[in-house]
């Protein structure tokens, strides 16, 4: 089936740095993405839609210049926590959908833990 | 706008009992919905799907869901529990107005299954 990944898978680093996240579509090709947040014992919240070629769609409430998006090929798309603070530790897994695939069909990546000191 | 609600946080089941968690929706429309499977540290696996068609809905790991369109409810069951099956469970409706084709998860239901 259908694989993505995600790197790193856990991170570290200190409050003020910026910190990129890949996620990958390994065997196929992928015009849209999605990142997710999951905290602690809850569960996943939208954070935007990453479209190949084109700017992201940021979800209400989540900061456009803190989370920076990038989609530029159809295989991998980037999350970079711009001036982590300790409150964006958090989980962050991202899904994709097959470029002229069932929209429904969704496939999730094995998440980033990323731990801000 | 859609929406699903998981109202167990926890299940405990012994091992060899059948299992339920359940999950209710909110839609406008025909809903499309998930179930999905995380273990500790990890991202999401797909169990099962309904689409349309039959209502029993056959998944991974012995699992199925019945989608009940009078109750507006998408219960996940398995016959007979293994210990393995402990893991965090999502319920997800696809979201048609939002973006494009994201998901909305309900909170998740924790599945203890006690040797």
């Amino acid at each position: 089936g259908a694989v993505v990944s995600q790197h790193p898978s856990r991170v570290i680093c200190k409050s003020g740095t910026s910190v990129k996240i890949e996620c990958r579509s390994l065997d196929f090709q992928a015009t849209t993405m999605f990142w997710y947040r999951q905290f602690p014992k809850q569960s996943l919240m939208l954070m935007a839609t990453s479209n190949e070629g084109s700017k992201a769609t940021y979800e209400q409430g989540v900061e456009k210049d803190k989370f920076l998006i990038n989609h530029a090929s159809l295989t991998l798309s980037t999350l970079t926590v711009t001036s982590a603070h300790p409150e964006d530790s958090s989980f962050y897994i991202c899904s994709a959908s097959a470029t002229g695939g069932k929209q429904e069909t969704q496939y999730f990546g094995p998440g980033t833990r990323l731990l801000v000191l | 706008a859609q929406s699903v609600a998981q109202p167990e946080d926890q299940v405990n089941v012994a091992e060899g009992n059948p299992l339920t968690v359940k999950c209710t929706y909110s839609v406008s429309g025909n809903p499309y919905l998930f179930w999905y499977v995380q273990y500790p540290n990890r991202g999401l696996q797909f169990l099962l799907k309904y689409i349309t068609g039959d209502n029993l809905v056959k998944g991974s790991y012995g699992f199925e869901a019945e989608f009940n369109k009078s109750q507006t409810s998408f219960h996940l069951k398995k016959p007979s529990a293994l210990v393995s099956d402990s893991a965090l469970y999502f319920c997800a409706v696809l979201n048609y107005g939002g973006s494009q084709g994201n998901l909305i998860f309900g909170k998740g239901t924790k599945l203890s299954v006690k040797p």
